[in-house]
């Protein structure tokens, strides 16, 4: 098991371009969450999956982006006509499903660093 | 009002001494768990350690424990014996009952003086 999986690790980008990111998680892991990381701040809820269906959407999640999670595996994150404060750390988690134990420790990759000149 | 609050921007802590990071939440819920990760310059997210809001006893991981008190609504972080490898940013965070989003602070960026 090599971990949680996301690429690219850095994309820049000129404003008004698409962008996709490419996360994989851990094989065995049935929930996948998105997260954007600005300067200075701890990450922000953007989405979740469990298997393929994507169960809540944060309101920071514009109608440019949008999140795929094809066959419950890999998840995919487009932003649409980027922007500039788009400009961010995008994080991947996977995590197993709560049990009665209430204890679901997300695992993150390393990130996708996005710069929108 | 902020989920996770973590007032201490920056710290500092020579080696070998122990140090507390700072974390205050808030919730009306009954049924949480706070958690803690550290984020070093590589920019990945490593999870150190978990406290059940039913938990009786402070969590311990190796050096890292979890001093939570539960009525003050503090879960602060205590690291014993600083490496100069824990320098890094760390951040406090919460799940709510049976929700799925994990609520983070805005960190602190502690730093070990050799």
């Amino acid at each position: 098991d090599t971990g949680v999986s996301q690429d690219p690790r850095h994309k820049i980008t000129k404003r008004g371009q698409n962008v996709t990111f490419r996360c994989d998680p851990i094989s065995e892991h049935n929930r996948l969450y998105w997260y954007r990381q600005t300067l200075g701040q701890g990450p922000e809820f953007l989405t979740y999956f469990q298997n393929e269906a994507q169960l809540e959407k944060s309101r920071l999640l514009s109608d440019r982006f949008s999140a795929e999670r094809p066959k419950g595996s890999f998840s995919t994150l487009e932003i649409q006509r980027t922007e500039q404060g788009d400009s961010a750390m995008y994080l991947c988690a996977s995590s197993l499903q709560p049990g009665l134990a209430f204890y679901n420790e997300q695992f993150f990759g390393p990130g996708t660093r996005l710069t929108v000149l | 009002a902020q989920k996770i609050t973590q007032t201490q921007p920056g710290m500092f802590v020579q080696e070998k001494e122990a140090v507390t990071l700072d974390c205050t939440y808030d919730t009306s819920d009954p049924s949480y768990g706070l958690f803690w990760y550290k984020q070093p310059s590589s920019g990945e997210m490593i999870f150190l350690i978990y406290q059940g809001s039913y938990d009786q006893q402070n969590a311990t991981e190796g050096r890292y424990s979890l001093n939570f008190q539960k009525a003050r609504k503090s879960a602060n972080l205590v690291i014993s014996a600083s490496q100069l490898g824990d320098s890094a940013m760390y951040f406090c965070a919460m799940r709510e009952g049976a929700g799925n989003q994990f609520y983070f602070g805005t960190g602190t960026s502690l730093t070990v003086i050799p």
